[in-house]
């Protein structure tokens, strides 16, 4: 079956880098495109960044455009979010979710992981 | 960027209602529009894909319609596993934006 595995969450001060990871198993990982996906506490979800099947593309919300890097290792069957410049803005569950070409869907999310940035 | 409008945010009904839920998008996204269930503490669910399309394993209570710019989530019958946030989203063009999301919640 489909899973999607993140990791990498924790609790760290402004300014500082995180790098999150989503483990996936059950598909052919390097056929997909794959997104992640963040919700900050008690509010709605918010679009954070896209990544082509092969890499060979990516794409980020204006939020986080400039800060964080989405790749992805199809050897390793792994999506990465790297997080630099962190903000209090930034703290939220980040989920990592597959994307169901062509209609775009999201069918398949992770449990997520909290990123919490605070001094 | 395509801002993507829910109403209500929030709704009151009971078991065995009909609930509509409606999302429109800032520009033509044809049909490119997908609806998420979400429960306290839990990861999105896909419900409905490509506008009208019921993803796997989802119950037949779960309708969606539309195209353009409007579009309406309907649970024909109201069910106590049903109380949850729903969400919509655009896969037109990125950013994929999400409207902020409607609320049910039991009367």
């Amino acid at each position: 079956q489909v899973q999607l595995v993140e990791s990498g969450g924790g609790v760290l001060q402004p300014g500082r880098t995180l790098r999150l990871s989503c483990a996936a198993s059950g598909f052919t990982f390097s056929s997909y495109g794959m997104h992640w996906v963040r919700q900050a506490p008690g509010k709605g979800l918010e679009w954070v960044a896209a990544i082509w099947y092969d890499g060979s593309n990516e794409y980020y919300a204006d939020s986080v455009k400039g800060r964080f890097t989405i790749s992805r290792d199809n050897s390793k069957n792994t999506l990465y979010l790297q997080m630099n410049s962190l903000r209090a803005e930034d703290t939220a569950v980040y989920y990592c979710a597959r994307d169901s070409h062509p209609s775009g869907g999201m069918d398949y999310w992770g449990q997520g992981t909290l990123v919490t940035v605070s001094s | 960027d395509i801002q993507m409008t829910q109403s209500p945010s929030s709704l009151s009904a009971s078991v065995g209602d009909r609930v509509t839920i409606t999302c429109r998008a800032s520009q033509s996204i044809s049909r490119y529009l997908n609806w998420y269930q979400q429960k306290p503490g839990k990861a999105p669910k896909l419900l409905i894909y490509a506008a009208s399309s019921l993803q796997s394993g989802v119950p037949s209570t779960f309708s969606g319609s539309g195209s353009g710019t409007d579009f309406t989530l309907t649970i024909s019958s109201l069910q106590p596993e049903d109380f949850a946030s729903y969400y919509c989203q655009q896969s037109y063009s990125t950013p994929r934006t999400f409207g902020q999301g409607t609320k049910v919640e039991i009367k």
